[in-house]
């Protein structure tokens, strides 16, 4: 158990659904990741909260949505997807971005247990 | 662009055999190299290294850093089948950290 709690397990659906992937985290963090994990492909980083504030967009799709209403929820709202969205979706959480600190900090990931997505 | 490249993409050795995992590096103002394992879906951590040359170990697992050829290594020794997994690098510089595609260890009895 890492701290880092992802619902569903598991989601398969079609590509004119809507639905969300939560994630929260018991350890007192204050920043927040969504990563995505093709088959055969490193992880992906898609989204990263710092303080409940988003700080980073990495150029993904607006049919994903993240909100993070505080620095212990993260939800990933998911509308119109395609096929090659299916993968495994991983949230993480660390200690923090080193707000102010002019980046030079190391961040140590905590992650969750995934979500493993099918887009019919 | 950054990248980090990781070797072999896997492996299969038996019960008690040594194994080496590679990790390579291109990342703009280097700080750190972490080692996870992903033996089902949730990355564990292992190591994190900002040093070169200095080893850390943990059990029968080890990693070292060497950040004049960029790269770090993974040791296991006497390999257990709980050892099966993907061990996964990451480097951290500048605002991001980016990750190997993995290499899958399988430990056969």
């Amino acid at each position: 158990e890492t701290g880092v709690t992802q619902t569903p397990r598991h989601l398969v659906m079609g590509m004119t659904n809507k639905k969300s992937l939560k994630c929260e985290q018991h350890l007192g963090h204050n920043a927040m990741y969504w990563y995505k994990q093709s088959a055969k492909k490193p992880l992906e980083l898609m989204f990263v909260y710092n303080f409940k504030e988003q700080t980073e967009n990495n150029s993904v799709p607006s049919r994903f949505s993240p909100e993070c209403p505080n620095s212990s929820h993260l939800f990933l709202h998911l509308h119109t997807l395609q096929p090659e969205d299916s993968a495994l979706y991983l949230c993480a959480s660390s200690q923090d971005r080193g707000v102010g600190t002019g980046g030079g900090w190391n961040e140590k990931l905590f992650f969750g247990s995934g979500t493993q997505l099918s887009v019919l | 662009e950054d990248k980090v490249v990781q070797s072999p993409l896997s492996l299969v050795v038996h019960e008690g055999d040594t194994v080496t995992l590679n990790c390579s590096y291109e990342v703009t103002n280097f700080r750190s190299l972490l080692w996870y394992k992903q033996e089902k879906k949730a990355p564990t951590f292992l190591f994190m290294l900002t040093s070169s040359g200095i080893e850390k170990k943990s059990g029968r697992l080890s990693s070292i850093l060497d950040k004049k050829e960029l790269f770090s290594i993974l040791n296991i020794t006497a390999t257990q089948t709980g050892d099966s997994a993907v061990y996964l690098c990451a480097s951290q510089g500048g605002k991001s950290m980016r990750f190997g595609a993995g290499t899958r260890l399988t430990v056969k009895p």
